[in-house]
Parts: structure tokens; C-alpha cells; sequence
């Protein structure tokens, strides 16, 4: 079975606080993802990487960034957390020759 | 410009009645379609693609390319059916990654 890993499951951070989730998957995907996931909004995709050290925006890269210095970790970062960030924030990885995109159990970040 | 539109956010209907989760998209080359759920705490999984043609706990989709449409159909709705649907799309808008819909909240009822 593919694994995609959010080591963080559950945080809670002060505004202004530097935040970082972190995102590992054990098949060798050249595709990572990340999304937040909002009721009413679905899922939005801010930052996608094809391979390491590779980064693309997506829909709402706006206050995020995102580090891939490794093909099995993909992390995000919030250099400067905000209350708006507070939100479901869900890792994913594909191969390049699959047709499926596999998912992490989720980050739930509440920033205070 | 990519799209995909889930109509309904909540359906209710009762145990086994038939169920159809309304997705339409929109995109000008060839889609790959996409059916995806979200059981109570549980992470997002695929149910069903339109390139296999599969069937999946009794759900079925079909690619519907003149109206744009790829609907999700049950012919008896099932109490555990009730969970989170996101109908998704893949294209050349950001290399692999998926265009959602805002989702369709699935209640069966006894």
C-alpha cells in the first residue's frame, strides 16, 4: 500500500509563528501536493513539485511556502501563521505514470 | 480554464433508495475524471476513475463528454455510503495535481 505520512496531526499555533508540516511518502512518487481543505470550499492546491527541489504554485500560494529537498518529503511552510490559515491541510503524492494521487490523514493546524 | 461543479453540498435520502451526485466540469482537451471520498475521520480515498470503468461498492460513473458531465449513481443507497464526495479533474493545469469540486455531503438515513 502506498503511505503518504503527515507527521503532524493535530497543532495549534500562535499568529505570527512560523509553522511547519511535513509530508513523506514511501513509493518513489516524482509528484507531491499540497492542499487545504475547507468546508464549502473543497480541496484548493497551494504548491505542487515534480521532482526535488522543484516547486510550482497553485490556486492559493498566498503566506505559504513550500521546501522538497528530498523526493520522499515535501513540506510547507507558513513563515508567518495567520488566522485564516487556520485549516485542514492535506499532502499527496503520484507517480508520474499512475493515475491516482494518493492522500495523508490530514493536518489540522488552528492558529490562535 | 478548468472547472468542476458539484451542484448539491448536502443530499439526504433514505436507505435504499438510488443516489446520483451531480458533477459537471468544464475544460477544452481530454479529462481524466475522478471520484473521491471522505468517510467520518478517515482519510480522502479514490472510489472510482472514468478510465476504468470500474464499479466500486456498488457506485458507478460514466463520462458523459457532450454534457460535460461524469455523475456519481447508486442504485440503493447503503447507511455507511454516507460520507464526503469530491468529484475531481486532472488535466495540464498544474502538472498532475487535482482541480476538486466543493463537494457533495452524502446522508443515508434509515
Amino acid at each position: 500500500d502506498v503511505k503518504v505520512t503527515q507527521s503532524s496531526r493535530y497543532l495549534v499555533k500562535r499568529t505570527g509563528e512560523k509553522v511547519f508540516l511535513e509530508c513523506v511518502q514511501d513509493m518513489d512518487h516524482e509528484n507531491m501536493f499540497w492542499y487545504r481543505q475547507d468546508p464549502g470550499l473543497g480541496l484548493r492546491l497551494i504548491y505542487f513539485s515534480y521532482d526535488v527541489k522543484m516547486k510550482e504554485k497553485g490556486d492559493i500560494p498566498e503566506g505559504y511556502s513550500v521546501s522538497r529537498e528530498k523526493k520522499e518529503r515535501f513540506s510547507l511552510i507558513l513563515e508567518s501563521a495567520s488566522t485564516n490559515q487556520t485549516s485542514m491541510y492535506l499532502c499527496a503524492s503520484r507517480g508520474d505514470s499512475g493515475n491516482t494521487i494518493y492522500f495523508g490523514e490530514g493536518s489540522w493546524l488552528t492558529v490562535v | 480554464a478548468q472547472r468542476v461543479t458539484q451542484p448539491e453540498k448536502l443530499l439526504s435520502v433514505f436507505k435504499g433508495a438510488p443516489v446520483e451526485l451531480k458533477c459537471n466540469y468544464s475544460y477544452s482537451g481530454s479529462p481524466e475524471l475522478f471520484w473521491y471520498v471522505q468517510y467520518s475521520r478517515q482519510r480522502l480515498q479514490l472510489l472510482l476513475r472514468h478510465i476504468s470503468r470500474e464499479s466500486i461498492k456498488g457506485f458507478t460513473a460514466d463520462l458523459n463528454k457532450g454534457e460535460t458531465s461524469f455523475h456519481l449513481k447508486k442504485p440503493f443507497a447503503q447507511e455507511e455510503d454516507s460520507a464526503m464526495y469530491y468529484c475531481a479533474l486532472s488535466g495540464t493545469h498544474s502538472g498532475y495535481a487535482l482541480n476538486f469540486g466543493k463537494g457533495t455531503s452524502l446522508l443515508v438515513t434509515p
